[in-house]
């Protein structure tokens, strides 16, 4: 059964670092992965999606990357402002097709200090 | 715009009710998703739809009960023999992996 680890859990930083968060996944047969935002109480926002053929993927001051041998992928953000503090989730979508749903991790919390 | 409406947006259940979510999208999409969020666990998958008329358990389903009528909604109800239905309820949709999954806003649903 494929299982999502994201590290850290949370993490506080001033405005202005650049800053990586880490997920990793046991099954390296994926059709695709998908980095989520999630401010309180709210849905979940998409980010950047990378398929499994893809290394990485650009969104701004955001960029995602994909290693699916290793199981593992980085979401970099460049100048941390207060408005990226939200948790951020991690997914993936096994291969082989089908509408089976995502496999999620827990998320990191960031904060991001004025 | 296209996407997905939750609603309610807050939702009370009293003991040995059943409560029903809504979930519509206008998104065209094939493929629904309903979703649990408990506090410290990620999000785990209740019920998904890949057409019209046919829908598959999830990893915890016990206790909960869904349609599929039509393309647009896919609603959720929590029944009584759900033991502990307080969460946030997700609801999603997905053209086909190539494009991702998209969210509604959520549900938070507490029993009284």
């Amino acid at each position: 059964k494929q299982e999502v680890t994201q590290i850290p859990a949370a993490l506080s930083v001033p405005e202005g670092e650049n800053l990586v968060l880490n997920c990793s996944f046991t099954d390296s047969a994926i059709y695709n992965l998908q980095w989520f935002r999630q401010d309180p109480g709210k849905g979940l926002t998409s980010l950047l999606l990378i398929q499994s053929s893809q290394r990485e993927q650009t969104s701004g001051r955001l960029n995602a990357s994909l290693d699916k041998s290793s199981g593992r992928s980085t979401l970099y953000i460049a100048a941390s402002q207060p408005g990226d503090s939200a948790t951020y989730l991690c997914a993936v979508r096994k291969s082989g097709g089908g509408a089976d749903g995502l496999t999620f991790g827990k998320g990191t919390h960031l904060i991001i200090q004025p | 715009d296209g996407g997905i409406t939750q609603s309610p947006k807050y939702l009370f259940r009293k003991e040995g009710q059943n409560v029903t979510l809504s979930c519509e999208q206008n998104l065209n999409h094939d493929a629904m998703y309903w979703y649990r969020q408990d506090p410290g666990q990620g999000l785990r998958l209740i019920y998904y739809s890949q057409i019209v008329n046919d829908f598959q358990k999830g990893d915890i389903a016990e206790g909960y009960s869904v349609s599929r009528e039509k393309k647009e909604s896919f609603p959720l109800t929590v029944t009584s023999a759900q033991k502990n239905p307080t969460a946030f309820y997700l609801c999603a949709s997905s053209m086909d992996g190539l494009y991702g999954y998209t969210f509604g806003s959520g549900t938070r649903l507490t029993v009284v």
